[in-house]
């Protein structure tokens, strides 16, 4: 098994441009989420999902959408990108949610100019 | 919602001490206290994690307790090694809302050799 997968691993934005950051797991989770974590800070949740079709906001969801068409995959979407956004990407999965290990992706570092 | 709070921000200790990171929570309904390791530039990774109906929880040079009734949770690492240097981060997770993970705000762990 693969794991969690995350790409790209780096991108340089530009303010006002948009991307997909792609997040594929191989092994059945139920369970996906979205993290960032800003230099030097632990980590915010930004979504979830707990399933396909369905997905709910975490600590920090403001500029940033999802979706979850499929069990293995959970894109985070970034519309008009701002400094502020600038942070390394973790996805991570778990299988039933409460009470189990969450296995974190590679990360994506994302710069906004 | 639930607060994660870590301390200390920094810990330097000398090759062959203990270390002790405590951590303490907010919400009574947390059931769930896992422990990640995040080497730099590295994905974080579990290392151990305990659950509310236990108080304590080891696996070798490494433990961790819980008091339910202070709402707090310690890592103990016995024996420290140069690789034991990296930030660790604990978390709280609240049963039945989807796993959600919240992270405190990490400890940088450097052990002299």
């Amino acid at each position: 098994n693969a794991g969690v997968t995350q790409t790209p691993k780096f991108r340089i934005l530009k303010i006002g441009q948009s991307m997909t950051l792609q997040c594929a797991q191989d092994m059945n989770h139920n369970y996906m989420y979205w993290y960032r974590q800003d230099p030097g800070m632990g980590l915010k949740l930004i979504y979830y999902s707990v399933g396909a079709g369905i997905t709910d906001k975490g600590e920090v969801p403001n500029g940033y959408n999802v979706s979850r068409s499929t069990t293995e995959d959970f894109p985070l979407r970034l519309e008009l990108a701002a400094p502020s956004q600038t942070s390394v990407y973790f996805c991570a999965s778990s299988y039933r949610g409460s009470v189990e290990t969450q296995y974190f992706g590679p990360g994506t570092r994302l710069l906004v100019l | 919602g639930e607060n994660v709070e870590q301390h200390p921000s920094t810990l330097s200790v000398q090759e062959g001490d203990s270390a002790v990171i405590k951590c303490t929570y907010s919400d009574s309904a947390s059931n769930y206290f896992p422990w990640y390791k995040q080497e730099l530039g590295k994905r974080p990774q579990l290392i151990i994690d305990i659950r509310s109906n236990v108080g304590e929880k080891k696996d070798q040079r490494i433990a961790v307790t819980l008091n339910k009734t202070a709402k707090h949770f310690s890592l103990h690492i016995t024996e420290t090694q140069p690789e034991d240097s990296a930030v660790y981060f604990c978390a709280a997770s609240i049963n039945n809302q989807g796993g959600k993970l919240i992270f405190g705000q990490g400890t940088e762990l450097s052990v002299k050799p």
